[in-house]
């Protein structure tokens, strides 16, 4: 029930078209979902986030899609570009435990 | 404003030696301290993380250990390291929401 579930593990997207990344998960106790975004050899860095009352949230080419009823939630980068290459993580925050699930991890390549 | 430090930053140990990696963070006080590890091209694996001085929780059985000497400093150790102890080690801490993480240890055990 703490699992959350990251598709797909690795995406190619040509230059300036849309990157699509998807979780899901089951507990309904998670209260807040991160994406976060890791360069090879970085640590992973917050990227976005949303609270489970909101169902988009948009920050520059980057948009949270939240679907509540059905338990999922995507990352689209719109005019995908080759600095956007990197790992990324979706996760969500059981307040119970203030903890955070990870998803197993997209990697992403956008071809120039 | 809150930071947090790693190191080292990369690491070459030889199979049977002993292993200390620190992390510290400044800038905030009773943080929720976290260790990860991610093998190549892999996910986040949760080792170790601790609320307080002292409180260690352990997700997996390994080779490793964790302590907690003082509120903002989280150390990873082991006694004697195996060759799957290799992968990238991560620190990272919270306070309510959402992660920090620190700039990893790239240890390879050869």
């Amino acid at each position: 029930q703490q699992q959350v579930k990251q598709s797909p593990q690795s995406l190619i997207v040509q230059k300036g078209g849309i990157s699509i990344i998807n979780c899901a998960y089951e507990n309904t106790a998670f209260d807040y979902f991160p994406w976060y975004q890791q360069f090879p050899g970085k640590g992973p860095a917050l990227l976005i986030a949303i609270r489970p009352d909101v169902s988009e949230k948009k920050e520059g080419r980057f948009t949270i899609s939240f679907n509540k009823s059905a338990k999922q939630f995507s990352l689209h980068i719109m005019d995908s570009q080759p600095g956007d290459s990197a790992t990324y993580f979706c996760a969500a925050h059981n307040n119970a435990g203030n903890m955070l699930t990870f998803g197993g991890g997209t990697r992403l390549m956008v071809k120039p | 404003s809150q930071t947090i430090h790693q190191w080292p930053a990369t690491l070459v140990q030889p199979v049977g030696s002993p292993l200390s990696l620190e992390c510290t963070v400044e800038g905030t006080s009773n943080p929720n301290l976290y260790w990860y590890r991610q093998a190549a091209g892999r996910g986040l694996q949760l080792l170790f993380y601790s609320v307080g001085i002292g409180q260690i929780s352990s997700e997996v059985p390994q080779n490793l250990s964790a302590s907690r000497p003082q509120d903002r400093q989280f150390i990873l150790s082991s006694k004697k390291l195996l060759l799957s102890d290799s992968g990238f080690y991560l620190c990272a801490w919270s306070r309510r929401l959402g992660y920090t993480f620190g700039s990893g240890t790239r240890l390879t055990v050869v």
